[in-house]
């Protein structure tokens, strides 16, 4: 079976840092990827990790660990305007749909 | 401006009625996807299509018909026998190609009074 673990909801304060992380369990491994979902919108990208390492994108930076079944997405420098759900999603074959796990509900506070 | 179109964005039926929720996309991508997102359950794939006239059940098929006999649209039909249809329907698109970012339409929220 596939199982993608993130956690429920966060908070954190405008400013700071913040780690999500998602943990994975599929039948195989093709990409994982980190969406930003504003309540009510479309589900918009933030970053893929095929291999293992960190890849970083201004003020998001995203994890992979394949061994370990395990990502992060790290946001600094926190806004208002990031208060949003994060998806995490894994392909796991080929061109095959992504999974995707329940989302991240990051609210951040002043 | 390339993208992917869902209308309406709200939809209001009585029970028993059939909808179908239109998808378009002029991206030029071959694959398209259907997923419905409740609360605190995330996105759950309904339907995907990877090329014209073919598609593939996902894990909630079920009270839930699709086509696909162009490229560009893959509408969604939410038959009477789908015993909970309210909720926040969204379609995506991927290109062929080693990554296969899927972008995502608005979305249509249905609610079924």
């Amino acid at each position: 079976g596939q199982n993608i673990d993130q956690p429920t909801e966060m908070t954190a304060t405008e400013g700071a840092i913040v780690q999500i992380n998602c943990t994975y369990q599929t039948s195989g491994f093709n990409g994982l990827f980190w969406y930003q979902q504003h309540a009510g919108e479309a589900p918009t990208f933030l970053s893929y990790n095929v291999l293992d390492g960190l890849e970083e994108k201004g003020r998001f930076s995203s994890f992979l660990s394949r061994s370990k079944g395990y990502s992060y997405l790290l946001l600094k420098e926190l806004q208002m305007k990031d208060s949003a759900s994060y998806l995490c999603a894994v392909r796991d074959a080929g061109n095959t749909p992504l999974v995707f796990g329940k989302g991240t509900r990051l609210s951040v506070i002043a | 401006d390339g993208g992917i179109t869902q209308s309406p964005k709200y939809l209001f039926r009585k029970e028993g009625q059939n909808v179908t929720l239109s998808c378009e996309q002029n991206l030029n991508h071959d694959a398209m996807y259907w997923y419905r997102q409740d609360p605190g359950q995330g996105l759950r794939l309904i339907y995907y299509s990877q090329i014209v006239n073919d598609f593939q059940k996902g894990d909630i098929a079920e009270g839930y018909s699709v086509s696909r006999e162009k490229k560009e649209s893959f509408p969604l039909t939410v038959t009477s026998a789908q015993k909970n249809p309210t909720a926040f329907y969204l379609c995506a698109s991927s290109p062929w190609d080693s990554k296969n970012e899927q972008f995502f339409g608005p979305g249509t929220r249905l609610t079924v009074l």
